[in-house]
């Protein structure tokens, strides 16, 4: 079935670098723009970056854009989050999500169950 | 960037009552509003896109309405399984937001 499962959230010091990974399974992976979102603690959902689906254009939240980067692996279905001199503010369960275009709207509507990053010294 | 805000950020209601949720954005997105839930521990969960359509296999007790900058979420009749946070989202611009959520709890 249409499926996606994160990986690679752990403890880590301020200031050092982790790469999160979503693994895709069940559609074509390489027909959909991808997202990153977070929920901090106690928090809402925050959108944090965008992949088109060749690659080709990237975007993020003002919050990681310099410190984070996404990409993907076509081959491997697989996108990634790579998050570098991390903060106490980037504690968060990290969400991948997959972006379906409906009547012109873009929409998440696949989701994995999270990964959690504390960031902690 | 474009900021969403919520209301009320939580609610206590009881099984059966009508809920409705507001989202306004600080400035117009046209068509570029999405709902999602979200239950603790879980994925989230995509309700509605584009103002009003009903993703499929979301129960007709939902609907969302609105248009420019103002934006609602209903619940028509509301069931226990409808406990959770409710998120709206603007893909207006191309760094997406979300509103800071609405909790609905048991009364």
């Amino acid at each position: 079935q249409v499926q996606l499962v994160e990986s690679g959230g752990t403890v880590v010091q301020p200031g050092r670098s982790l790469r999160l990974s979503c693994a895709a399974s069940g559609f074509t992976f390489s027909s959909y723009a991808m997202h990153w979102v977070r929920q901090a603690p106690g928090m809402g959902l925050e959108w944090v970056a965008m992949i088109s689906f060749d690659g080709s254009n990237k975007y993020y939240a003002d919050s990681v854009k310099g410190r984070f980067t996404i990409s993907r692996d076509i081959s491997k279905s697989t996108l990634f989050l790579q998050m570098n001199s991390l903060r106490g503010e980037d504690t968060a369960v990290y969400f991948c999500a997959r972006d379906v275009v409906i009547n012109n709207n873009d929409a998440l509507d696949i989701w994995g169950r999270g990964t959690r990053v504390t960031v902690s010294s | 960037d474009i900021q969403m805000t919520q209301s009320p950020p939580s609610l206590s209601a009881s099984v059966g009552d009508r809920v409705t949720i507001t989202c306004r954005a600080s400035q117009p997105i046209s068509t570029f509003l999405n709902w999602y839930q979200h239950k603790p521990g879980k994925a989230p969960k995509l309700l509605i896109y584009a103002v009003s359509i009903l993703e499929s296999g979301v129960p007709s007790r939902f609907s969302g309405s609105g248009s420019g900058s103002e934006f609602t979420l209903t619940i028509s009749s509301l069931q226990p399984e409808d406990f959770a946070s409710y998120y709206c989202q603007q893909t207006y611009s191309t760094t997406w937001t979300f509103g800071q959520g609405t909790k609905v709890e048991i009364k």
